[in-house]
């Protein structure tokens, strides 16, 4: 069974700082996706990395994917408040998205 | 990119009763997704449509409970059947093609159900 697991779970930071939300999962993928949420709201495509060492970027935020170390990041720079929401990954198994846990992010003055 | 038309948007049910979702694509698509997002939680993925077979359910949802149509390429209903507080939820239907920027999925609006 294909786990995904996102960290950390919720995130509180403030204008201007960065960080950086993980995305690990179990097996062997090379299509890995970044969605966004607003509260109440449906889900908002960010990225799509669709092979080992891809890299996008859209304004402050900047996705990378390690396929080998099954491992995503969402880098977060200098963060502003419009950018609180819950950011979801999500693994494509050839069959349908597997999402992890969704990482709520507070952005703060 | 796909553009999905899914309704109601929202709907507040008594208990037993049920409700249907429906999904309209403005494209023709092979496979429509449909998902359940429980209250603060992930989404989980109810069934997979085919037009002209019968979907295919994931471990833990039944047909009985989710009965799924997909009559044609650019269209879907999920309805959930014999109603509880526990199936309050928000329901999403999902299809492959996204924008010319991020590929990937393209999700509807959500039916965002309250059972009482």
């Amino acid at each position: 069974e294909l786990k995904v697991e996102q960290n950390p779970l919720f995130l509180s930071m403030q204008e201007g700082k960065n960080y950086t939300i993980y995305c690990n999962y179990s097996t062997t993928s090379d299509r890995l996706y970044w969605y966004r949420q607003d509260p109440g709201k449906s889900l908002e495509s960010l990225f799509v990395l669709l092979s080992n060492g891809a890299v996008k970027q859209e304004g402050r935020l900047m996705a990378s994917l390690d396929t080998k170390a099954r491992l995503s990041t969402l880098h977060i720079t200098a963060a502003v408040h419009d950018l609180s929401a819950t950011y979801f990954c999500a693994v494509d198994t050839g069959y349908a998205l597997n999402f992890g846990k969704g990482t709520s992010l507070l952005v703060t003055p | 990119s796909a553009v999905i038309s899914q309704k109601p948007s929202r709907d507040i049910c008594q208990r037993g009763t049920s409700l249907t979702i429906q999904c309209q694509v403005d494209s023709q698509v092979t496979m429509m997704f449909w998902y359940r997002q429980q209250p603060g939680q992930s989404l989980t993925l109810i069934a997979t449509a085919n037009q002209g077979s019968e979907a295919t359910y994931e471990s833990g949802f039944v047909i009985d409970k989710f009965p799924i149509s997909r009559p044609n390429l650019t269209f879907s209903t999920l309805t959930v059947s014999n109603m509880s507080p526990e199936d309050s939820s928000i329901y999403l239907c999902s299809v492959e093609g996204g924008t010319a920027l991020s590929g990937g999925y393209t999700f509807g609006s959500g039916t965002r159900l309250t059972v009482v």
